[in-house]
């Protein structure tokens, strides 16, 4: 029940083209979910994140969608650069532990 | 400093011997988590420093794992006999844990290998 289920493992996009990734959960008592993004060498970074009472959560090319009824939530990146080619993993929080996805390797093609 | 900062950011070790991981957090994050990352995998949850707390060291994967840190500053990871099943590249993040929705900021990591 303290799963994150993420998908794709893997993601290939043309440069322009919008990526999305989701992620899926059981336990009803997340209250928060962020999404981090890391490049090879690096630790994660924060780079979106949203609260259960908000459906969407847009910032600049980075958004993200929150089904509470379906327990999943996906983000989206507009007019996707190869610069934004990571890793990203979502998580969910209780109290004061993040449990993560298991991450997905995206890549953009010029 | 800036960011958090992990020492040394790489690390080959003899099976057998014992290695320390170091984690300079930022200053005055009272967070503080360390977490294991394996080639291509997810982050998995080691222990977790708040303040003066008592830790929370339910992800350690065995005794041969310890960690400390004294108060809010500096933290080390021990890890004694290493395994070649402890190769994997160990990150430090820390927090405000004032702010409810504060983020994780992450060091580089430590890339351990155990030959």
């Amino acid at each position: 029940q303290q799963q994150v289920k993420q998908s794709p493992q893997s993601l290939i996009v043309q440069k322009g083209g919008i990526p999305i990734i989701n992620c899926a959960y059981e336990n009803t008592a997340f209250d928060y979910f962020p999404w981090y993004q890391q490049f090879p060498g690096k630790g994660p970074a924060l780079l979106i994140a949203i609260r259960p009472d908000v459906s969407e959560k847009k910032e600049g090319r980075f958004t993200i969608s929150f089904n509470k009824s379906a327990k999943q939530f996906s983000l989206h990146i507009m007019d996707s650069q190869p610069g934004d080619s990571a890793t990203y993993f979502c998580a969910a929080r209780s109290n004061y532990q993040l449990i993560w996805g298991a991450g997905t390797k995206l890549i953009i093609k010029p | 400093g800036a960011g958090v900062s992990q020492s040394p950011s790489n690390k080959v070790t003899e099976k057998g011997k014992d290695v320390e991981l170091r984690c300079d957090p930022i200053s005055g994050h009272t967070a503080l988590y360390w977490y294991r990352q394996r080639l291509g995998q997810g982050l998995e949850f080691l222990i977790y420093f708040q303040g003066n707390s008592a830790p929370d060291k339910s992800g350690l994967p065995s005794d041969r794992f310890s960690a400390e840190r004294t108060g809010e500053s500096v933290s080390t990871l021990t890890i004694q006999r290493t395994q070649q099943e402890d190769s994997a590249v160990y990150l430090c993040a820390s927090s405000s844990a004032q702010r409810r929705n504060s983020p994780l900021h992450f060091g580089n990591g430590t890339r351990l290998t155990v030959t």
